[in-house]
């Protein structure tokens, strides 16, 4: 069975620093590009970053450029998602997601 | 950035009808569409890929058709556990977008 679990999810005050993890099972995680999705009431679904399977290509949403990054570890089957200089209006739920996999989701809230 | 749209932004269906849902970005996609469904507290599941093909979990009351910028999820007969919101996104390129959902909910 896929399994996606995100946790490091929390309360932070603006301008603090998170950082998300992904840990995944059942599936070959060190072949799969990852995404990290966020979802918050104003601003619905938004895929804010993305990664190849080996680490070398990354994409972000302008909204996080500079801000979040996101790395991997094949070796431990896990997707990272640092955020530093947090904003209110990062606060969410953050989801992790396979290419048809999604993660149950972390809430953080900046406040 | 590509601008995905969807229509209505409510459905009210009663169970056993069919369902039609709309999305449509704001230039050419190819088949580049994904269709998510989110029920509340959940995570989305992927639907539908490659705007046509189902995904595993998913029975054949679900499909999708559509190219270029018009694409449609339709549902043919509603079950209780259809009763969600169903959401577009494209995966052409970079920055890949969603749209703003269809709450499909009870008539």
């Amino acid at each position: 069975e896929v399994q996606l679990v995100e946790s490091g999810g929390g309360l932070v005050q603006p301008g603090g620093s998170l950082r998300l993890s992904c840990a995944t099972s059942g599936f070959t995680f060190s072949d799969s590009w990852m995404h990290w999705v966020r979802q918050s009431p104003g601003r619905g679904l938004v895929l804010i970053s993305r990664m190849n399977s080996d680490g070398s290509s990354t994409y972000y949403a302008d909204s996080v450029k500079g801000r979040f990054t996101v790395s991997r570890d094949n070796a431990e089957n896990t997707l990272y998602l640092q955020m530093d200089s947090l904003r209110v209006e990062d606060t969410a739920v953050y989801y992790c997601a396979s290419n048809s996999v999604w993660g149950q989701g972390t809430m953080v809230t900046v406040s | 950035e590509i601008v995905m749209t969807q229509s209505p932004a409510t459905l009210s269906v009663s169970p056993g009808e069919r369902a039609t849902l709309s999305c449509r970005a704001s230039q050419s996609i190819g088949s580049d569409l994904a269709w998510l469904q989110q029920k509340p507290g959940q995570a989305p599941r992927l639907l539908i890929y490659g705007a046509s093909t189902r995904a595993t979990d998913f029975p054949a009351r679900f499909s999708g058709s559509g190219s270029g910028t018009d694409f449609t999820l339709t549902i043919s007969s509603l079950q209780s556990e259809d009763f969600a919101v169903y959401y577009c996104q494209h995966y052409k390129n970079w920055p890949f977008t969603f749209g703003p959902g269809t709450k499909v909910d009870i008539k």
